[in-house]
């Protein structure tokens, strides 16, 4: 089964600082991974979804998938306060079951 | 249009005592999840269901857990015998056409503590 693993556990930048969050996967013929965010009472919310190798784009969210790598990862331009929240990776290939990581601690710093 | 809600919010229970958990999915979506999220993990699919047929329940506890969706809409999850260890946030999530690529759109989950 597909494992799921990110890095780093907890991350703190400063307010306009771009912030970039990993994550890697073991089997590399997956093509389907989210990027959610999320706050205490909000649930989770998806930032990015990428399908293929290559950079996609979401307002100041930005995933990179290199499955020859075995890595994905998330890009945050500009930061913000109200951005600090748990990141969480998931892999979808599995028939409707996302597997997720254990997912990075943002703090964004004023 | 209205999310995915879930009630209630949060829940504490002695260890051994029943509880419930309600899901309203988005109007339309045909796939409906139940994950189990312990603090500090993420998320693992207990059950889904499409329309009121159980899909995958492999990852769910029989002996003491039970989801039903008897109309193909909302959606229940019951807890019979609590221990401590189902301390968790469960979220209940939906998506349209539950094919590998369709959005899941979560709810705000129900935090339950066992004491």
């Amino acid at each position: 089964q597909q494992k799921v693993q990110q890095s780093p556990e907890s991350l703190t930048v400063s307010e306009g600082a771009m912030a970039s969050l990993n994550c890697t996967f073991s089997d590399g013929t997956s093509n389907n991974f989210r990027w959610y965010r999320q706050h205490s009472a909000k649930g989770l919310e998806v930032l990015v979804s990428i399908f293929s190798d290559g950079e996609k784009e979401e307002g100041r969210f930005t995933a990179h998938l290199n499955r020859a790598n075995l890595h994905v990862s998330l890009h945050i331009r500009e930061p913000q306060p109200s951005d600090s929240a748990v990141y969480l990776c998931a892999e979808g290939s599995s028939g409707n079951k996302l597997i997720f990581g254990i997912g990075t601690l943002l703090s964004v710093k004023p | 249009e209205a999310g995915v809600t879930q009630s209630p919010r949060y829940a504490v229970l002695q260890e051994g005592q029943a509880v419930s958990f309600w899901c309203d999915p988005i109007s339309g979506h045909d796939t409906l999840y139940w994950y189990q999220q312990p603090r500090d993990q993420g998320p693992q699919l207990l059950v889904y269901f499409r329309d009121e047929a159980v899909i995958d329940n492999s990852q769910l506890p029989s002996d003491r857990f039970s989801a039903v969706r008897p109309k193909g809409t909302n959606s229940t999850l019951k807890i019979q015998s609590a221990k401590q260890g189902d301390t968790a946030t469960y979220l209940c999530a939906s998506s349209d056409r539950g094919y590998n690529y369709a959005e899941q759109f979560f709810g705000p989950g129900t935090r339950l503590t066992v004491l």
